[in-house]
C-alpha cells in the first residue's frame, strides 16, 4: 500500500529565506503532483512530476522528482508572503489513483 | 469556462438524512472525482469516473454511491448519513486519468 509523507507539516518563516518542503513515498511510482490551497478554497496545481530526474520551476517555486529515492522536493526561494498557502503532493498508485499526503501548512510572515 | 463547480456549497444534515452533491465540468473531461478532506489528513478518494456511465470505487466508497448519467455532470449520495460523514468534499476532474486534475470550490457538509 502506497503511503505519503509530507515533512514538515508546519511551517513558519520570515520573508526573503529559501526553504524546502519534502515528500517521501513508500513504493515505486513515476508520476508527482504538487498542489496548493488557500485557506478556506480550492486546489490549484503547481506541478506535474512525470519522470525521475525531473524539475520544474515557476516563479519562487521549483520542485524535483528522485523515483530511485521516492522523494520530492518543492523548494521555495526568497519567499514572499503570498505564497503562504498549503501544500499537499499527490503520488499515483499502482491503480492509477492519487494518494495525499497530509500537507504543509507554510506561513511566510513579512 | 466556469471550469469545476460544486452544488451546494454548504449544508448541514441530521444523521439518517440523504443528500446529493452536483459536480459540473466544462471542460470535456473524461475523468472525474469525488474526494474528502479532513482536517490534518491529506485527500481522500471516494469515487471516480473514467467517462459517462461509468464508476469505480476509491479509497473511503463505503456510506457513499456516484452516477454519472452525463459526461460533464458527477453526483455523489449520501443515502444515510452519519456524523463519521462531516467533512469537505472537493470534486475534481482532469482529460485523461494520468493529466493533472481541476478541483471545484468544495462543498462543506455537517452531519449532526
Amino acid at each position: 500500500e502506497l503511503k505519503v509523507e509530507q515533512n514538515p507539516l508546519f511551517l513558519s518563516m520570515q520573508e526573503g529565506k529559501n526553504y524546502t518542503i519534502y515528500c517521501n513515498y513508500s513504493t515505486t511510482s513515476d508520476r508527482l503532483y504538487w498542489y496548493r490551497q488557500d485557506p478556506g478554497k480550492s486546489l490549484e496545481s503547481l506541478f506535474v512530476l512525470l519522470s525521475n530526474g525531473a524539475v520544474k520551476q515557476e516563479g519562487r517555486l521549483m520542485a524535483s522528482l528522485d523515483t530511485k529515492a521516492r522523494l520530492s522536493t518543492l523548494h521555495i526561494t526568497a519567499a514572499v508572503h503570498d505564497l503562504s498557502a498549503t501544500y499537499f503532493c499527490a503520488v499515483e498508485d499502482s491503480n492509477y489513483q492519487l494518494i495525499w499526503g497530509a500537507g504543509t501548512k507554510l506561513i511566510i510572515k513579512p | 469556462n466556469a471550469g469545476v463547480t460544486q452544488t451546494p456549497k454548504f449544508r448541514v444534515l441530521k444523521t439518517g438524512q440523504s443528500m446529493t452533491l452536483l459536480c459540473a465540468q466544462d471542460m470535456n473531461h473524461e475523468y472525474m472525482y469525488w474526494y474528502r478532506q479532513d482536517p490534518g489528513m491529506g485527500l481522500r478518494l471516494i469515487h471516480y469516473s473514467v467517462g459517462e456511465g461509468t464508476t469505480a470505487k476509491g479509497e473511503v466508497p463505503d456510506g457513499y454511491n456516484v452516477s454519472r448519467l452525463k459526461k460533464q455532470n458527477f453526483l455523489l449520495g449520501l443515502e444515510s448519513a452519519a456524523p463519521s460523514q462531516t467533512s469537505v468534499y472537493f470534486c475534481a476532474s482532469s482529460l485523461g486519468g494520468l493529466d493533472e486534475q481541476y478541483f471545484g470550490p468544495g462543498t462543506r457538509l455537517t452531519v449532526t
